[in-house]
């Protein structure tokens, strides 16, 4: 079964400096992995994903992830912050069910709070 | 294009009482998805459907929850009786490719229905 580990579940930093979320995950197969962002009271939105190329994997907003096989890792990055940065992060993994149907894990999240 | 769209935001009920919200995903979409986002907790799956036919609901407790896709478009979930413990974030999401591409399949979110339940 697969599962994802968020092992912050809230991130202060400063304004203009760089912060990095991290991801870790297990799962039996192939792995496709999702980073949302979720800012209050709305939905999730799609940051970025990686299925499979390059480990480094850029997304919007200026974030980017590195997918590592071998720590079985996903972390966020972004090497400056923004106040509108503000929101909560959800870490993701994508596998397929019994039925051969696509089935996507989240994690708990982790609350990114930009201080000015 | 529009996105998902779903009603009511917000819901404020008794407990054993019912409730129902509404989804209408993007136009074309094939896959919907209903998740429940407890607070301080991630998107949990409830139940997924492949146009009108459900997917995956093994995490749906089927005693007082339940959902129906019939025209394969627009989609209901029902809570009935709703319990103090349903109170979370509902979310609707749908993806345009089949669950049967190999995990790649971008899914869309909804702005969601806050339940309450006193």
């Amino acid at each position: 079964a697969q599962s994802v580990t968020q092992l912050d579940s809230q991130v202060p930093v400063f304004e203009e400096a760089p912060v990095e979320l991290r991801c870790n995950y297990s799962s039996s197969v192939s792995v496709y992995l999702f980073w949302y962002v979720q800012y209050p009271n709305q939905g999730l939105q799609l940051l970025l994903k990686y299925l499979s190329g390059s480990t480094l994997v850029k997304g919007i907003n200026g974030f980017e992830a590195e997918f590592n096989k071998s720590q079985t890792s996903f972390h966020l990055r972004k090497p400056s912050v923004h106040i509108s940065d503000t929101a909560e992060y959800f870490c993701a993994v994508s596998d397929l069910n019994s039925g051969g149907y696509q089935k996507v894990t989240f994690g708990i999240g982790t609350k990114l709070q930009v201080i000015p | 294009e529009a996105g998902v769209a779903q009603s009511p935001r917000y819901k404020i009920i008794e407990k054993r009482q019912s409730v129902a919200f509404w989804c209408n995903p993007i136009s074309g979409h094939a896959t919907l998805y209903w998740y429940q986002q407890i607070l301080g907790q991630g998107p949990k799956l409830l139940i997924q459907f492949q146009n009108n036919g459900v997917v995956d609901d093994s995490q749906l407790p089927k005693d007082r929850f339940s959902a129906e896709r019939l025209k394969g478009v627009d989609s209901t979930l029902k809570i009935q009786p709703a319990k103090l413990e349903d109170s979370a974030v509902y979310l609707c999401a749908s993806s345009l490719l089949p669950g049967l591409a190999g995990g790649r399949n971008i899914q869309y979110f909804g702005a969601g229905t806050r339940l309450s339940v006193l």
